[in-house]
């Protein structure tokens, strides 16, 4: 969804590098998430926000930060990368408008850490 | 743990046949929503069912819902080429705004 977009698409890292993975979004949507995919884990949610001064955590949060710039601003910060953070991560937002959470994801970023 | 549990992992048809995918969950939920994933590429929303509805319709998608054994199913009727993707099924259960996703279903669309 060009509406939901993620900087950089691909990136490969070392193992110790800090990374920090941008979404932006022009949905105007409250909420916005975090999550990673990895082979025959399906999404795993990382953190989510559901305004500029709410963060929580998600499943799998150890490793992880993140920072909510703005309404449309969520970033994704690996302070210490390591190769099993390797995986592929996708933004997502909702509106918290509606009465069920329909979600739209960015394209993903491909992360490698060597 | 997950929530859902999708049924096959991998499904593997002729073009113009049916395919079948289900989903199993484990708490109440609000609704279940299902996403498609071309490879590689972010979940696109295809469709919604709320728990108090029993069987949704869109284009060639129809959607199940049977609360009482927590199962869902996604049917996509005469299949193409283009449907090759993988499907997920995702759960509103009540935890704030937070869909838990179940593995996936592998469909693969032979021409």
């Amino acid at each position: 969804d060009a509406d939901v977009t993620q900087t950089p698409r691909n990136r490969i890292t070392k193992t110790g590098k800090r990374i920090m993975l941008e979404c932006s979004q022009t949905k105007g949507h409250d909420r916005m998430y975090w999550y990673r995919q990895d082979p025959g884990l399906g999404l795993r949610l990382i953190y989510y926000s559901f305004d500029v001064k709410d963060i929580n955590k998600g499943e799998i949060s150890d490793g992880y930060s993140v920072s909510r710039q703005a309404q449309a601003k969520f970033s994704l910060s690996l302070e210490s990368a390591i190769p099993n953070q390797t995986a592929l991560y996708f933004c997502a937002t909702s509106d918290l408008g509606h009465d069920y959470n329909e979600q739209f994801f960015g394209p993903g970023t491909r992360l490698t850490v060597l | 743990s997950q929530q859902g549990e999708e049924d096959p992992q991998a499904l593997s048809i002729q073009e113009g046949e049916n395919a079948t995918m289900n989903c199993s969950y484990k708490t109440s939920i609000n609704n279940l929503q299902w996403y498609r994933q071309n490879s590689g590429r972010g979940l696109v929303h295809l469709i919604l069912i709320r728990s108090n509805e029993r069987e949704k319709h869109s284009g060639r998608l129809r959607v199940t819902l049977d609360t009482s054994k927590k199962s869902s199913s996604l049917l996509i009727t005469a299949s193409r080429a283009a449907d090759t993707a993988s499907y997920f099924c995702a759960t509103d259960a009540f935890q704030g705004g937070k869909l838990i996703f179940g593995q996936g279903t592998e469909l693969s669309v032979k021409p």
